[in-house]
C-alpha cells in the first residue's frame, strides 16, 4: 500500500542553524511533492511545490529536493527563527487527481 | 477575497445526531477536498470533487456523505455522529490541476467537532 513518512514527529533546532526535514514515500510515483506549514488552531498554508522533473527549488530561506530515486524529498529552512516553529506536512498528488496524500507532519521548535 | 470559509468553527454533538459542515470558497476554484485530522496526524482524505456535480471517495468515506451542486460550495454531512468521527474538519480548495501545473490548495481553518 502506499504510505509517506516524514522523518520524526518532533524536531527541536537552536536559531540560526539549518532545520532539515524528510518525507520518504514508497509505491507511490507521484507528479508532484508539496510542503505545507501548520500553526496550531489554524489550517495549513502552502510553502513549497516540486515537480517530479525538478530537483531543488528555492523560496527565500527555504529549500526543498526532490530524489525521484530514492523516493525522499528534503526540506531545509536556513538561519531558522523561533517564528519558523510550527507543524511541516509534506503532500503528493497525481496529475487530475484532484487530491494529494498528506504525511503526518513534523512538528519543528526552534529555541532562541 | 476570504478565501475558503468553514462553518461552525465548534461542534458538539451527541451520538446518533446528524449535521452539515459547511465549506465554501470565493476563488472559483474547481476542486474541493474534504479532510480529517486527529491528533499528532496528518490531514486524512474523507470525499473530494473535481467540478460542480462530481464527487469521489477519498480514504475514510464510511459515516460521510458530500454533494457539490455549485463551484463555490461543498458541505459535509454526518449522517449518524459516532465518537469515531471527533476530530478536526478541514475543507481545501485548488485550480483545476493539469498535466503541467500542479495547483496548491488553499485551507479553511477548520471545525472543531467532538462527539460524546
Amino acid at each position: 500500500s502506499q504510505k509517506i513518512e516524514q522523518n520524526s514527529e518532533a524536531l527541536n533546532i537552536q536559531e540560526g542553524k539549518t532545520a532539515t526535514l524528510t518525507c520518504n514515500y514508497t509505491n507511490y510515483s507521484p507528479a508532484y511533492l508539496q510542503w505545507y506549514r501548520q500553526d496550531p488552531g489554524r489550517g495549513p498554508v502552502f510553502l513549497l511545490l516540486i515537480r517530479e522533473n525538478e530537483k531543488e527549488k528555492r523560496k527565500e530561506r527555504l529549500k526543498v529536493t526532490f530524489d525521484t530515486t530514492l523516493k525522499q524529498s528534503l526540506f531545509h529552512i536556513t538561519a531558522s527563527q523561533p517564528a519558523d516553529s510550527a507543524t511541516y506536512l509534506c503532500a503528493l498528488g497525481l496529475p487530475h487527481a484532484g487530491k494529494s496524500t498528506f504525511g503526518d507532519g513534523t512538528t519543528l521548535t526552534v529555541k532562541p | 477575497n476570504a478565501g475558503v470559509t468553514q462553518t461552525p468553527k465548534f461542534q458538539v454533538l451527541k451520538t446518533g445526531q446528524s449535521m452539515t459542515l459547511q465549506c465554501a470558497q470565493d476563488m472559483n476554484h474547481e476542486y474541493m477536498s474534504w479532510y480529517r485530522q486527529d491528533p499528532g496526524m496528518g490531514l486524512r482524505l474523507i470525499h473530494y470533487s473535481v467540478g460542480a456535480g462530481i464527487t469521489d471517495q477519498g480514504e475514510v468515506p464510511n459515516g460521510y456523505n458530500v454533494s457539490r451542486s455549485t463551484t463555490e460550495d461543498f458541505p459535509l454531512r454526518l449522517l449518524s455522529a459516532a465518537p469515531s468521527q471527533t476530530s478536526v474538519y478541514f475543507c481545501a480548495s485548488s485550480q483545476a490541476q493539469g498535466e503541467n501545473s500542479n495547483q496548491p490548495q488553499h485551507f479553511g481553518d477548520g471545525t472543531r467537532l467532538s462527539i460524546l
